[in-house]
């Protein structure tokens, strides 16, 4: 079973373009979450989704940053118009569904180190 | 509304010797608490969590972690610490009502002096 997929693992940006990250959950997850890491910082939460729905995005930033989680294919987080600031990694982390658990924890990616020049 | 303090954000200790890493959280429900590890330019790997079932909880790589209700704490502890065992550490707590949201420490570097 494969774990939590991200990619790419590493991405450039020159101030002002675009930025997509991708997150294939684990199979049999339904729920995906986004946090970001700042250096010497700790994770912080930015999103909850599940399939086709945002959930709680009281972590995101107001501006610029979007995600999404379709019914077929990756989760997307996507910034745009990318700014020196927006350099981190950015961690996906997927869970399946509570009703179907009693182990309450998120799996996590291996993460997508956004560089912004 | 929750959250979690790490006391000490640089740990070193001597190889061999006890690992201890503090993990303080606030919580106006029953927690869940959890312990993960880092390794340079790699994700998060769950190490240990508790889900109030026994309080003292065993996780990999020998490390386990006692939760404290009286003293709000979730500390990590190895008896013996291992070259290997150096990396970023960081302690979440979430609960039911937070929306499946964890909420992250700022971690402890933790390094093993041969």
């Amino acid at each position: 079973n494969a774990g939590v997929m991200q990619n790419p693992r590493h991405l450039v940006r020159r101030r002002g373009q675009e930025a997509r990250l991708r997150c294939s959950p684990m199979k049999g997850h339904s729920h995906v979450y986004w946090y970001r890491q700042l250096p010497e910082e700790g994770l912080k939460f930015m999103v909850y989704l599940q399939k086709e729905n945002i959930i709680d995005e009281s972590g995101m930033p107001k501006e610029r940053f979007s995600a999404e989680f379709p019914k077929e294919g990756p989760s997307i987080l996507r910034i745009q118009q990318v700014v020196r600031g927006d350099s981190a990694a950015y961690f996906c982390a997927s869970s399946p569904s509570l009703a179907r658990t009693e182990h309450f924890e998120q799996y996590f990616g291996p993460g997508t180190r956004l560089t912004v020049t | 509304a929750q959250s979690v303090t790490q006391l000490g954000s640089h740990v070193s200790v001597s190889e061999g010797a006890l690992v201890l890493l503090r993990c303080n959280y606030s919580s106006s429900v029953p927690p869940y608490l959890f312990w993960y590890v880092q390794y340079p330019n790699q994700g998060l790997q769950l190490l240990l969590k508790y889900t109030s079932a026994a309080t003292l909880v065993k996780g990999i790589n020998g490390f386990e972690a006692e939760f404290k209700k009286s003293e709000t704490s979730f500390h990590l502890t190895k008896p013996s610490a291992h070259m290997s065992d150096a990396a970023e550490y960081f302690c979440a707590v979430s609960s039911t009502n937070t929306g499946n949201q964890f909420y992250f420490g700022t971690g402890t570097s933790l390094t093993v002096i041969p």
